[in-house]
């Protein structure tokens, strides 16, 4: 069936340092891909989003590309803040129906 | 555009009770997900409305839940004679979706607790 996997973490960062939180997945057919984020005593919130190999998600200073021949969707971003602690979480849509199948999750953590 | 909203936001039950909870999702969206997500994992899916009906249910839904949109506009899930195992954060989320990959919208989730 399909599956994504993440990273472990937690992963705890200096403000400014970069951030890749890897992402790897496995689907039959032709999969859109997701990252979500849930910020501290929120929901989920859509971040960023590609529907096919080689496009490119960004968002918030945060990017991700659709590698079809490594089966991933990597998260980076070159400067992070304090504001982005939060749990992200990759995704993949398959169907028709379009559900998510979700990862884990990673726990990041900006100090200032 | 409010949002999508779950009721209530926390519920405590014993072991055995019956609970249900509400979603009303984005005003016209067609489409509706419940998801369920227990302490250090990612959502799972649970079940999907296209308008009223029922397309889609997660071998994880056991007999003793059911969903329902009677209206094709807010969703109820009941979970019947509960078990500990219930305990979890559920989700919904709802997408105007004409095409694969539309934005779901989550709402906040109602966070179970057996005892």
């Amino acid at each position: 069936g399909d599956s994504v996997t993440q990273m472990e973490g937690p992963v705890t960062l200096s403000e400014e340092a970069f951030l890749t939180i890897n992402c790897t997945y496995t689907a039959t057919g032709y999969p859109s891909l997701f990252w979500y984020v849930q910020y501290p005593g929120e929901g989920l919130q859509l971040l960023l989003k590609a529907t096919k190999a080689d496009d490119k998600g960004s968002n918030k200073g945060f990017e991700a590309t659709y590698r079809k021949e490594t089966t991933s969707f990597h998260l980076e971003k070159g400067s992070v803040q304090v504001s982005d602690s939060a749990v992200y979480f990759c995704a993949l849509d398959t169907g028709a129906n379009s559900k998510l199948t979700f990862g884990k999750g990673i726990t990041l953590s900006v100090r200032p | 555009d409010t949002g999508v909203s779950q009721n209530p936001r926390h519920k405590i039950t014993k072991r055995g009770q019956n609970v249900t909870f509400r979603c009303d999702p984005i005003s016209e969206h067609n489409r509706l997900y419940w998801y369920r997500q227990t302490l250090g994992q990612g959502p799972e899916f649970l079940t999907y409305f296209q308008n009223e009906a029922q397309l889609e249910k997660s071998r994880l839904l056991s007999d003793r839940f059911s969903a329902e949109r009677p209206k094709g506009s807010f969703s109820t899930l009941e979970i019947q004679r509960t078990e500990q195992g219930d305990s979890a954060m559920y989700l919904c989320a709802s997408s105007d979706a004409q095409f694969q990959a539309d934005t779901q919208y989550f709402g906040p989730g109602t966070r179970l607790t057996v005892l």
